[in-house]
């Protein structure tokens, strides 16, 4: 099956400044692959996703970028807020399924 | 749109009972529904992926007798954690896949917590 790997585990920075996360996939066949943001005890919110027919993908201060020659992707937020703590999970899925990565767990100092 | 329930949101059990989560597209169709579990401070393991109307597909590892996943119709599912253990404890969630946006993006139910005593 597929195996994401997502590096930091943990990631901390000061408001207002940028926060990046990678993962990388084995599967080729992958071709979506989203960003959730968790908060404790809740569910996965996805807050950004981008396909492989796509390099790269920007929603307000978070953006995604793809390498699929590479098998990596990023998510990249900018002017980070204390708001944006939280564990951050980068998936890929051929569309049967969905496989996560480790986890990011992102801290916002003011 | 898009919303997903999950009944119970959280359960105690005693060891060697059996526990049934129930996961429901509330205002949607879901084709396809996964369930996944999370230990604390880890990532979302994905289990089972339940079509509806045909057996699921488990991941490696997965004891199929003692994950029973049944996806009746096009807005259940359930998961029964069979003769649950300590070592079953844990937040299981479900997720769907809705049948009109396309074959992407999946919505999370709200998780639920099972703890076996």
């Amino acid at each position: 099956g597929e195996n994401v790997e997502q590096h930091p585990s943990t990631l901390s920075v000061q408001e207002g400044d940028s926060a990046v996360i990678k993962c990388t996939y084995s599967d080729s066949a992958s071709n979506y692959f989203p960003w959730y943001k968790q908060e404790l005890g809740k569910r996965p919110q996805l807050i950004i996703d981008i396909r492989s027919n796509v390099g790269e993908k920007k929603d307000q201060r978070i953006a995604v970028t793809l390498n699929k020659t590479a098998k990596h992707f990023s998510l990249h937020i900018t002017e980070t807020q204390p708001e944006d703590s939280a564990v951050y999970f980068c998936a890929a899925s051929s569309g049967n399924q969905f496989y996560f990565g480790t986890g990011t767990s992102l801290t916002v100092i003011p | 749109g898009a919303v997903v329930s999950q009944h119970p949101s959280w359960v105690i059990c005693k060891s060697g009972t059996s526990v049934k989560i129930e996961c429901r597209s509330l205002d949607f169709q879901a084709t396809t529904m996964f369930w996944y579990r999370q230990f604390p401070k880890q990532s979302l393991m994905l289990m089972a992926t339940s079509n509806e109307g045909s057996k699921a597909t488990y991941e490696q590892g997965v004891e199929k007798d003692k994950f029973l996943i049944n996806h009746a119709s096009l807005t259940l599912s359930t998961l029964t954690v069979t003769s649950a253990h300590p070592e079953d404890s844990s937040f299981y969630i479900c997720s769907a896949r809705d049948r009109g946006r396309g074959r992407w993006e999946q919505f999370f139910g709200p998780g639920t917590r099972l703890t076996v005593l």
